[in-house]
């Protein structure tokens, strides 16, 4: 089955840059997009279709995608940023629906 | 404003069955497909099962499929998740998620509920 790898945890300090990757065999091809999910939470879509923010998200959220990698970027990271963080895409198959990635854990203190 | 609201969840036997309910209100209900994404104690995301607008298609992980019924009735703005045969890997946090769909045909979730929890024990 497809898989999406992200790093276990990101620790970055207030005011600096938090940047979470996500791999997956597919994503040359495929859009990504990411999800945030404070503790207790439901999940909040933060980026869709690689780089789109939805509406009400702050313009520090950013991504990117490029060959085998996509990228979720926080510039001037912030407390309430601390959260888990989910890169979601599909493979290669045509299917419509996709998979989450193993998560990222992102401290920031 | 889109609200997605679960409920049903709670304690099961391994073998039993529950019913989830997500009563959904602020949109079109009828328009989009509807997916159940589960997240076990301490654990990631998975995504559990899907249904469109118009109950023509229905979809399943595969460690669900066979076990559990997604269904909707369009009338009360409400979809359904009646799980069978439940099992200990089954205990999570249920959510249902409002459905978009991408232009390349992939389905991805813009408003989620907040949960309801499903244990399974005996």
């Amino acid at each position: 089955s497809y898989e999406l790898t992200q790093p276990p945890s990101v620790s970055v300090s207030p005011g600096q840059t938090a940047r979470i990757t996500c791999s997956g065999d597919a994503l040359p091809k495929k859009y990504a997009y990411w999800y945030q999910q404070k503790s207790g939470q439901a999940p909040v879509l933060v980026i869709y279709e690689d780089s789109k923010r939805p509406s009400g998200i702050p313009e520090r959220f950013s991504g990117s995608r490029s060959g085998t990698m996509a990228t979720l970027t926080i510039s001037g990271a912030q407390v309430d940023d601390e959260a888990d963080y989910y890169c979601y895409s599909t493979d290669s198959s045509g299917n419509h629906r996709g998979v989450f990635g193993t998560g990222t854990k992102v401290t920031v203190l | 404003e889109v609200q997605l609201l679960e409920s049903g969840g709670g304690l099961a036997q391994p073998g039993g069955s529950l019913r989830l309910s997500c009563a959904a209100s602020g949109f079109a209900f009828s328009a989009y497909a509807i997916t159940w994404v589960r997240q076990a104690p301490g654990k990631g995301l998975e995504w559990v099962s899907g249904i469109t607008g118009n109950s023509g298609v229905t979809d399943y992980a595969d460690s669900v499929r066979g076990r559990f019924t997604i269904s909707r009735d369009n009338s009360k703005n409400t979809v359904y998740l009646q799980m069978n045969s439940l099992r200990g890997e089954d205990t999570a946090v249920y959510f249902c998620a409002r459905v978009r769909t991408a232009t390349v045909g992939t389905w991805y979730f813009d408003y989620w509920g907040q949960g309801t929890l499903v244990t399974v024990s005996s």
